[in-house]
């Protein structure tokens, strides 16, 4: 268990929904990664929150949006959702900002969208 | 930008066999590089990590890998897997900056009794 807390753990909508996956991250860590892991394009860095702001953006669509809380907790929105969005999310955390840092990895959320 | 390349996505071997996963990285100039696996149904975990230092890293389940500049390689191997060993590894390099961490494509390691 990495203390990396992801929920729902699985769902399931349509194509053009909105939903919101959740993150709270190892008690005393401040940065809340996101990731896409998907068999053909493998796992892509979404965004990086460190302390409740913006870090870090990689491959991030437009249709996508994040947010870190106070509470350090985290949100990944993703709106007018289609059928290529079908993907296993994963939230990390870390203890500090740099690339340097371990992450630890929730146990991810898959969606899928039909 | 920062590109890792696993060569090879699938590698079968049999249990108390040798293995090595490897890992190409695009950029030499301060990196630093990680393995990461994920057992079925998980998230990843880190395996081992070179930062500076010693060229060979070690993990604590038998795992090492070497650090190579000049072929810009992080190839991770085992003397002897085990059932427990299967799994998808992954590596990924990173740079000092804001530059995120990447990661390659991952190598799904199976191993045969």
């Amino acid at each position: 268990d990495s203390g990396v807390t992801q929920t729902p753990k699985h769902l399931i909508t349509a194509t053009g929904q909105r939903v919101t996956l959740r993150c709270s991250p190892r008690s005393g860590d401040l940065s809340v990664y996101w990731y896409q892991q998907s068999l053909d394009q493998g796992l892509q860095f979404l965004i990086q929150y460190y302390n409740g702001e913006e870090r870090a953006k990689g491959n991030i669509l437009e249709r996508f949006s994040a947010q870190q809380f106070p509470d350090l907790h985290s949100e990944l929105n993703l709106s007018s959702l289609e059928l290529g969005d079908s993907a296993l999310y994963f939230c990390a955390s870390s203890v500090g900002r740099g690339r340097i840092d371990t992450q630890y990895f929730g146990p991810g959320t898959r969606l899928t969208v039909l | 930008a920062q590109s890792v390349t696993q060569l090879d996505s699938q590698v079968p071997v049999f249990e108390e066999a040798p293995v090595e996963l490897r890992c190409n990285y695009s950029s030499s100039v301060s990196v630093y590089l990680f393995w990461y696996v994920q057992y079925p149904n998980q998230g990843l975990q880190l395996l081992l990590k070179y930062l500076s230092g010693s060229t060979l890293v070690e993990s604590i389940n038998g795992f090492e890998a070497e650090f190579n500049k000049s072929q810009t390689s992080f190839h991770l191997r085992k003397p002897s897997v085990h059932i427990s060993d299967t799994a998808e590894y992954f590596c990924a390099a990173g740079s000092t900056g804001n530059t995120p961490l990447v990661f390659g494509k991952g190598t799904r390691l199976s191993v045969i009794a």
